[in-house]
Formats: structure tokens, C-alpha cells, sequence
């Protein structure tokens, strides 16, 4: 089974800054099934950054995605008030299925 | 605009059964892959079961095999979780998603709907 781990388990940030987060996969996946989302209290999940480096439809260009193999990170490069929430990367195997990080929370510092 | 609207959850007593609901609109269902993700209380997101585009492959995580079964109604732009034999552990907020054919990601999201199982 795959595992994915995302560090840190919080993060507190002020606006404007620039972060990136890290997801790290058991064993190595592919690039083109890892995706990140962001999720705040009460609301639906959004989909950010698909097949590792794709934004998805409508997300600024401060989101970003990079890595590949067991690594993988999302860089907002300069943070706005809307951006606290929780992100979580996800990947699809077909040995493993789907699977989700325990997620990463943004807090405003 | 892209809505998926989940309905039939509630609370439930350990043991028994619940089937949840999702209308879709705004999108070409029947082009995409459909699936459930939960949600405990004060945890993670965890994917539950998803169904090909016209309900001929489903998987489902090993947490709910046989207790959980998957379906959709493309003619009603539907989908549907049938849960059975309920257990505390599955309380949890409900969300319906979707992706793309063969995308394996989840592209549009409802709200979510609150499963309690207790007694």
C-alpha cells in the first residue's frame, strides 16, 4: 500500500509570504496521478494542481506544482488571506487505489 | 455551473443501513468517473469507492468492502452509496466527486452530507 506523508502538519504564515509544501509517497508513483487540494472548514475540497504540475480550471498562477518519483511539493508563491486552509496531495495506483495525506494546515501567523 | 447535491444522510443506529444520494448537473456525467470521500470528525479525507464512467468497474477501499456498494443512474444524472451494516467508525461527513475518465483525480465536489452512526 501506499503511503503519503505531508510535512509539516501545520505551518503558521503571514500574508505574502511564500511556502512550500511537501508530500512524500512510500514508493515511487507516478507523476501523472498525483494531485493537491485545499480544503477549508465547511466547504467542498477544491482541486488546485492535477498530474503534479497542472493547475486546474480558474486557480491563480500563485500555485504551483513540482516533483516526481517518491517527492512532491506546492509552492504558493505569495499568500493571501483566502489561501489558510488545509491541502492535501493524492494519488492513484492500481495497486493501491486512491489514497489522500493527512494534510497540511495553513494558519495565519 | 457545476453542482453535485448530496442527500440521505442522517443519523443511524450501529448495525443498520443508510443510501446516500448524489444529483449532478452542470457537467457530462456520463463522462466522468464518480466516487465517495469521507470525512471523520477531526480527521482526513479518505476515499471510499469510486465507479467507472457507466458503471461497469468499481473499487472500493478495503474499509468497506462488502458492507458499501457504489452505483450510478446516468439516465438521472445519480449516484448512489448503499451502506450497510453501519458502524460507529463510519461516521463521517459524506462528499460526492468526480474526475474525468481515467483522470483518477477529483475535478468537481459537493458539499457533503454528515453520516452519524450511534446508538
Amino acid at each position: 500500500e501506499i503511503v503519503l506523508t505531508q510535512s509539516p502538519g501545520t505551518l503558521s504564515l503571514s500574508p505574502g509570504e511564500r511556502v512550500t509544501l511537501s508530500c512524500r509517497a512510500s514508493q515511487s508513483i507516478s507523476s501523472s496521478y498525483l494531485a493537491w487540494y485545499q480544503h477549508k472548514p465547511g466547504q467542498a475540497p477544491r482541486l488546485l494542481v492535477y498530474a503534479t504540475s497542472s493547475r486546474a480550471t480558474g486557480i491563480p498562477d500563485r500555485f504551483s506544482g513540482g516533483g516526481s518519483g517518491t517527492d512532491f511539493t506546492l509552492t504558493i508563491s505569495r499568500l493571501e488571506p483566502e489561501d489558510f486552509a488545509v491541502y492535501y496531495c493524492q494519488q492513484y495506483s492500481s495497486s493501491s487505489l486512491y489514497t489522500f495525506g493527512p494534510g497540511t494546515k495553513l494558519e495565519i501567523k | 455551473e457545476v453542482q453535485l447535491v448530496e442527500s440521505g444522510g442522517g443519523l443511524v443506529q450501529p448495525g443498520r443501513s443508510l443510501r446516500l444520494s448524489c444529483a449532478a448537473s452542470g457537467f457530462i456525467f456520463h463522462n466522468y468517473a464518480m466516487h465517495w470521500v469521507r470525512q471523520a470528525p477531526g480527521k482526513g479525507l479518505e476515499w471510499v469507492s469510486g465507479i467507472n464512467y457507466n458503471g461497469g468497474h468499481i473499487d472500493q477501499a478495503d474499509s468497506v468492502k462488502g458492507r458499501f456498494t457504489i452505483s450510478r443512474d446516468n439516465a438521472k444524472n445519480s449516484l448512489y452509496l448503499q451502506m450497510n451494516s453501519l458502524a460507529p467508525e463510519d461516521t463521517a461527513f459524506y462528499y460526492c466527486t468526480g474526475g474525468p475518465t481515467l483522470s483518477y483525480r477529483f475535478d468537481y465536489w459537493g458539499q457533503g452530507i454528515l453520516v452519524t452512526v450511534s446508538s
